[in-house]
């Protein structure tokens, strides 16, 4: 099993320019969370999706766009990005909404200019 | 509120010394915690965690954490530090009940493991 696939690993954009970060799981987990990474501050959550049809806002939801179309993919998208939104960005699965562990992509290492 | 705060943001300790990393948890609910530890450019890695079963809990790597309710705490040790272990580690609380099962990430404690 490949796991959570997160793509590109790293990226650099201009401010204003949009984006989508991709990630996929082949484990038919339900719930699918994207969270970015700053310093000193630990992992955030962005959004987050309980299944197919389904998502709803973390604790910084602000710029930031997702979709649920299928059980595997949950893309990330960035419409319009700023400076404040250079991160590292990780996306994670698990199976329902049981306390059982996420299941972590390899991160995409963002810069926006 | 619902929160978690680890109360160090870098450990430094010797190889075969004692690791302790504190964690401490605000929640009205009973909640569910992890540690999960962080190597250089890569994703987390699950090291342990409790979900109202045994206060002490074992996890990978010699590791294992305290559950302490009084406290509101829940610290992770290994009792000799390998080279290894040089990484950064991360509380987490999941608060099931009223969110969903969301979890809260503490901000984080690089530990430094000196040869």
């Amino acid at each position: 099993n490949a796991g959570v696939t997160q793509t590109p690993k790293f990226q650099v954009l201009k401010t204003g320019q949009s984006m989508t970060l991709q990630c996929a799981q082949d484990m038919n987990h339900e719930y699918m969370s994207w969270y970015r990474q700053d310093p000193g501050m630990g992992l955030r959550l962005i959004h987050y999706s309980v299944g197919a049809g389904i998502t709803d806002q973390g604790e910084v939801p602000n710029g930031y766009n997702v979709s649920r179309s299928t059980t595997e993919d949950f893309p990330l998208r960035l419409l319009s990005a700023a400076p404040s939104q250079t991160s590292v960005y990780f996306c994670a699965s698990r199976p329902g909404q049981t306390n059982e562990k996420l299941f972590f992509g390899s991160g995409t290492q963002l810069s926006v200019l | 509120a619902q929160s978690v705060t680890q109360l160090d943001s870098h450990v430094s300790v010797s190889e075969g010394t004692p690791v302790l990393l504190r964690c401490n948890y605000s929640s009205s609910y009973s909640p569910s915690l992890f540690w999960y530890v962080q190597h250089p450019n890569k994703g987390l890695q699950l090291l342990l965690k409790y979900t109202s079963a045994a206060t002490l809990v074992k996890g990978i790597n010699g590791f294992e954490a305290e559950f302490k309710k009084s406290e509101t705490s829940f610290h992770l040790t290994k009792p000799s530090a390998h080279m290894s272990d040089a990484a950064e580690y991360f509380c987490v609380v999941s608060f099931y009940y009223n969110q969903g099962g969301k979890l809260i990430f503490g901000q984080g404690t690089e530990l430094s493991v000196k040869p």
